[in-house]
């Protein structure tokens, strides 16, 4: 079982529309959560970045995370075309002194004007 | 425009070549990583330095080395490069380990 699970999609969905991705992880040390998004042929972009259980707004981004379920999650509200893209979920433990990253294998988005 | 910058975009290299990956970042973070994305399977760590002078193994070290003689610069070696390693390859800073990343924009590796 991998630490961190995340359907890999594609997720396609009309302009407008409430989006709403997922990633589930076993190791409940983890204390740092993050979304990245990545367009093709990118480098990853930090979206949204919290730290242990709740909820964050950014914009039309929520980042939720709720630790006893082992379960966050990343809303888009009205979707653009320009949010087509793969978003990634990572979340850090720390280990041997230092904060260790482990990345969801990404879900692809498809937003349809 | 501050960020990191990696070096080459895109490569070809044959088997048993050695090659240097170079990345720079004038963000002053001091947490630097190098990360390689292959499809299904995420993003994983290579090597990873949390200062000048200090560099550490990630999740799967073998084939690489780097070096961090400056808190700006962490090139990726690849020693004897192998069909295996063909891969879009990341490095990535931070301003400490718990914060989040900025990426480069990557390296296409093809080993033929």
């Amino acid at each position: 079982q991998k630490e961190v699970e995340q359907d890999p999609g594609p997720l396609s969905v009309p302009e407008g529309a409430i989006v709403s991705l997922n990633c589930t992880y076993s190791n409940s040390a983890f204390q740092y959560f993050m979304w990245y998004r990545q367009y093709s042929r990118k480098g990853p972009e930090l979206l949204m970045y919290t730290y242990s259980s709740g909820n964050k707004e950014d914009g039309r981004f929520t980042a939720q995370v709720d630790k006893s379920s082992k379960y966050i999650s990343l809303f888009i509200r009205d979707s653009q075309p320009s949010d087509s893209a793969t978003y990634l979920c990572a979340m850090s433990a720390e280990a041997s002194g230092t904060y260790k990253y482990i990345f969801g294998t990404g879900t692809r988005l498809k937003v349809l004007a | 425009n501050a960020g990191v910058t990696q070096t080459p975009k895109f490569q070809v290299l044959k088997t048993g070549q050695s090659m240097t990956l170079q990345c720079a970042q004038d963000m002053n973070h001091e947490y630097m990583s190098w990360y390689r994305q292959d499809p299904g399977m995420g993003l994983r760590l290579i090597h990873y330095s949390v200062g000048a002078g200090i560099t550490d193994q990630g999740e799967v070290p073998n084939g690489y080395n780097v070096s961090r003689s400056t808190t700006e610069d962490f090139p990726l070696r690849l020693l004897s490069a192998a069909p295996s390693q063909t891969s879009v390859y990341f490095c990535a800073s931070s301003f400490r380990d718990s914060s989040g990343y900025t990426f480069g924009s990557g390296t296409r590796l093809t080993v033929v």
